[in-house]
């Protein structure tokens, strides 16, 4: 049972341009929201987060949008560029400090 | 500041084998974390250590125990290691619950 879901294994998109990775959850008692970007052969680093009390998060080009009622994140990279292509991890914080991650959506930035 | 520290970074075991994956954190953090991360399954949660002094298992703890050493270790241990713990091990910290910050990871094969 997948509390936190990432539906689309991959993404492309054209530098320049919008990605937008989607998250989805099941447990509305999280009350944190994570991103996280992976290289090959290195450890997940921390980018962006929101609380569940906040609807967005800016930092940058990074934008991170929760929709509450549909059980929704959203990270916005704008504009993309080539050094983006990583895998994303969303992640939420169950009470505790326990996270939950998806399973990752890989990001090809395309020159 | 080298942030999470992991050892080893390879390792080829055979079946029944023991050993330790080695973490170390300089960020005087309060919490870690042991994750193993698989092909299309995101990372998950094997054990992890709110304060020094206390352990919990996570969402897969078979097979593994952990020693809080101190604050800045914690080690996870394969008694009797078995082809399905053929994984990535990624170990954390965090100060408070929030943020998670990674190592870089331990490729583990177990024939």
């Amino acid at each position: 049972d997948q509390q936190v879901k990432q539906n689309s294994p991959s993404l492309s998109v054209q530098e320049g341009r919008i990605s937008i990775l989607n998250c989805d959850y099941t447990n509305s008692m999280f009350d944190y929201f994570l991103w996280y970007k992976k290289y090959p052969a290195e450890g997940p680093t921390f980018l962006i987060s929101i609380s569940s009390i906040k609807d967005k998060n800016e930092d940058g080009r990074f934008t991170v949008f929760l929709n509450k009622s549909a059980k929704h994140l959203s990270l916005h990279i704008v504009p993309s560029q080539p050094g983006d292509s990583a895998v994303y991890f969303c992640a939420a914080r169950q009470q505790g400090g326990k996270l939950i991650f998806g399973q990752g959506t890989e990001l090809s930035v395309k020159p | 500041n080298a942030g999470v520290t992991q050892t080893p970074k390879f390792q080829v075991l055979k079946t029944g084998q023991s050993m330790t994956l080695q973490c170390a954190q300089d960020m005087n953090h309060n919490s870690m974390y042991w994750y193993r991360q698989d092909p299309g399954m995101g990372l998950r949660l094997i054990y992890y250590s709110a304060s020094e002094g206390t352990t919990d298992k996570g969402e897969v703890p078979n097979g593994y125990n952990v020693s809080r050493l101190n604050k800045r270790e914690f080690s996870l241990r394969l008694e009797s290691a078995a082809p399905s713990q053929t994984s990535v091990y990624f170990c954390a910290s965090s100060l408070q619950g929030y943020e998670q910050y990674f190592g870089p990871g331990t490729r583990l094969t177990v024939t």
